[in-house]
């Protein structure tokens, strides 16, 4: 079965501009999260998804990121304007049902530099 | 809320053992252990549920301590591939949600 596609891999921005990533999940699974993982550190969820509802986004900074998922399938996540603590990889899992589903499979992830 | 991981790193020879510690200050519904190698995803491991149940790699063994709110992962005769960042995340109460610590080190030499 294909993994959790996520584009670009890659985007350097200056600070102020805005970026938008895109997250397509495994057929089928419920549940869509996105992270920031900064270098060193653990991933921390930005926002959950199930289907195409909220579950979570209390660690989103909602004055400059934005998610949504259309239509329960792919999702976007959108940061303006970007400053440089977003420098990170932005991750995308999902899985079939949530925590109690089983395990989450992440996507390959997007490495943001903003300078 | 973040759960603390000990140690943050460690190396190994092949062959060898190694135990990596994840704690909570609160109380813990399941635990997730990750694996992230350089440049990769993190790759599932194991879930330990509240109540004894777990879900994961057969190669793979883990204790779920829920009156101590800890969490252990025993990597038994390690192999190169074992190299990687290994991430624990905790889900408090029926919340949902990981929140994951900031990972353990492991490199395994020849």
């Amino acid at each position: 079965e294909a993994g959790v596609a996520q584009s670009p891999r890659y985007k350097i921005i200056e600070k102020r501009q805005s970026v938008a990533f895109w997250c397509n999940p495994i057929s089928g699974h419920a549940t869509l999260y996105w992270y920031q993982q900064i270098l060193g550190q653990g991933p921390k969820l930005l926002i959950q998804f199930q289907n195409n509802g909220v579950v979570d986004d209390s660690q989103l900074p909602k004055d400059r990121f934005s998610a949504e998922r259309l239509k329960g399938v792919d999702s976007t996540l959108k940061i303006q304007p970007a400053k440089l603590e977003d420098s990170a990889v932005y991750l995308c899992a999902s899985s079939p049902s949530g925590l109690a589903g089983g395990e989450q499979y992440f996507g390959p992830g997007t490495r943001l530099t903003v300078t | 809320q973040q759960p603390v991981q000990s140690p943050q790193a460690v190396i190994l020879r092949e062959g060898e053992d190694a135990v990596i510690n994840c704690s909570s200050s609160k109380a813990l519904y399941s635990v997730h252990w990750y694996r992230q190698k350089h440049g990769e995803a993190p790759v599932f491991l194991m879930i330990l549920l509240k109540g004894g149940e777990q879900k994961g790699h057969e190669k793979i063994s883990a204790s779920f301590n829920e009156k101590k709110q800890q969490s252990s992962l025993y990597l038994t005769a390690s192999q190169l591939s074992y190299s990687g960042t290994y991430f624990c995340g905790t889900e408090i109460g029926g919340s949902e949600k990981l929140v994951f610590g900031k990972g353990t080190k492991l490199t395994v030499n020849p």
